[in-house]
């Protein structure tokens, strides 16, 4: 099982609103991703957690705030956003980021479709 | 800086033709080569390849990887429709605060015709 789960699927929100998106595995994976992909482009890395301590965070503005609160559940809250983070927000997930290289593969979840308006 | 090159951008074939997509990478330390394909929203893993000349293959799918050269490739034979999707390759780099990181390609947008 390669399962990661995103909610929700879609989200329209305005600019003042505060919301979050939710990533969860269950795989025993202890790194997780965070990655923003606009259309007809890769995916970007935003941020990437390690057995629940943020190690990357590819200077993305304070306005996206990450949380993992333990092992299986990553979350991205979101305030003030700009349309121009209209995107899908992919999560994914490996089982250790500095193990060996067949644990390094990671794992996407269908993403959240988000609309700032 | 990483970088990942794929060529061609898009590809529109027919159903049973051969495709090749190519991938090439400049990163500073090199730890693996990955091949996603991603439908309409979730990029799903096909390959990851670490080792100079061993192919790697699954169905009608396979992949090799040139450190030398530094490049890798990916062979679709015997196209179908279910194969139109993006191909996305991706370096994983080794070392210091870059573990984890993955630069992605461009993509190559395939389309398969009935």
């Amino acid at each position: 099982d390669t399962e990661v789960t995103q909610t929700p699927k879609h989200l329209v929100m305005g600019m003042t609103n505060k919301k979050s998106l939710k990533c969860e595995q269950h795989m025993g994976h202890r790194a997780m991703y965070w990655y923003k992909q606009k259309a007809k482009k890769p995916p970007e890395l935003m941020f990437v957690y390690s057995y629940e301590k943020l190690s990357i965070n590819e200077s993305v503005p304070s306005r996206f705030s990450p949380e993992c609160p333990n092992s299986s559940l990553l979350n991205l809250h979101l305030h003030a956003l700009q349309p121009e983070d209209s995107a899908l927000y992919l999560c994914a997930s490996s089982q250790d980021e500095l193990a060996i290289l067949a644990k390094n593969i990671q794992y996407f979840g269908a993403g959240t479709r988000l609309s700032v308006l | 800086e990483d970088k990942v090159v794929q060529s061609p951008l898009s590809l529109v074939v027919h159903e049973g033709d051969t495709v090749t997509l190519n991938c090439s990478y400049e990163v500073t330390n090199f730890r693996s080569l990955l091949w996603y394909k991603q439908e309409k929203k979730a990029p799903t893993f096909l390959f990851m390849l670490t080792s100079s000349g061993i192919e790697k293959k699954s169905g009608r799918l396979s992949s090799i990887l040139d450190k030398k050269e530094l490049f890798s490739i990916l062979n679709i034979t015997a196209t179908q429709t279910g194969d139109s999707a993006i191909y996305l390759c991706a370096v994983s780099p080794a070392g210091g605060t870059s573990y984890g990181k993955l630069t992605f390609g461009q993509g190559t947008i395939l389309t398969v015709h009935p």
